[in-house]
């Protein structure tokens, strides 16, 4: 089953408005997430990392009042997508690690949002 | 900044065929892995290849890394319908952060 929670699967809203999505560890803690973003038919690019009890460090380019990333527990980082755009619907994809696993990173399911 | 670059593009077969992907990337590495991604979901991880290894197999796939030509290759054999999805080849940066490549995105016709 799941190990990382995401939520929602996918959002309408108007531009303007601000959109929340969750990621949550379902049962190991994650001291740090990861946040990707994912146009149509190309690859993930690496937004944020998500650091439990302090900033989050932004990739180049990353505006970092605009993708408000907030680590509240072990369990859950939320990404805020604020005052959204048409040019903000992406699909948006959170990750966390896991130690003593190989494969280390666990990955949502993804969250779609489109800006009207 | 995208290390990995996937070729080809695009890949379309029949069932039954076997699929190749290939993946180059520029700097070192620890290991790389392989993800899949069916339309509009998340990632699923298929395999890890450590540095220090040359193959590995894992059911109907088969990875090979070469660490002289900084490159990586990914064979789907006796490919299915269920097969189709984009692969991605991935590395880490910096603590457990992955850098994807471009992608190929996968066709199996029945």
């Amino acid at each position: 089953g799941a190990v990382v929670s995401q939520h929602p699967s996918w959002v309408i809203c108007k531009s303007g408005t601000s959109v929340k999505i969750e990621c949550r560890s379902l049962d190991f803690q994650a001291t740090t997430m990861f946040w990707y973003r994912q146009f149509p038919k190309q690859s993930l690019m690496l937004m944020a990392t998500s650091n439990e009890g302090s900033k989050a460090t932004y990739e180049q380019g990353v505006e970092k009042d605009k993708f408000l990333i907030n680590h509240a527990s072990l369990t859950l980082s939320t990404l805020t997508v604020t005052s959204a755009h048409p040019e903000d619907s992406s699909f948006y994809i959170c990750s966390a690690p896991r130690s003593g696993v190989e494969e280390k990173l666990f990955f949502g399911s993804g969250t779609q949002l489109s800006v009207l | 900044s995208q290390q990995g670059e996937e070729d080809p593009q695009a890949l379309s077969i029949q069932e039954g065929e076997n699929a190749t992907m290939n993946c180059s990337y520029k700097t070192s590495i620890n290991n790389l892995q392989w993800y899949r991604q069916n339309s509009g979901r998340g990632l699923v991880h298929l395999i890890l290849i450590r540095s220090n290894e040359r193959e590995k197999h894992s059911g109907r796939l088969r990875v090979t890394l070469d660490t002289s030509k900084k490159s990586s290759s990914l064979l789907i054999t006796a490919s299915r319908a269920a097969d189709t999805a984009s692969y991605f080849c991935a590395n880490e940066v910096s603590g457990y952060a992955l850098n994807f490549g471009k992608g190929t995105s996968l066709l199996v016709t029945p």
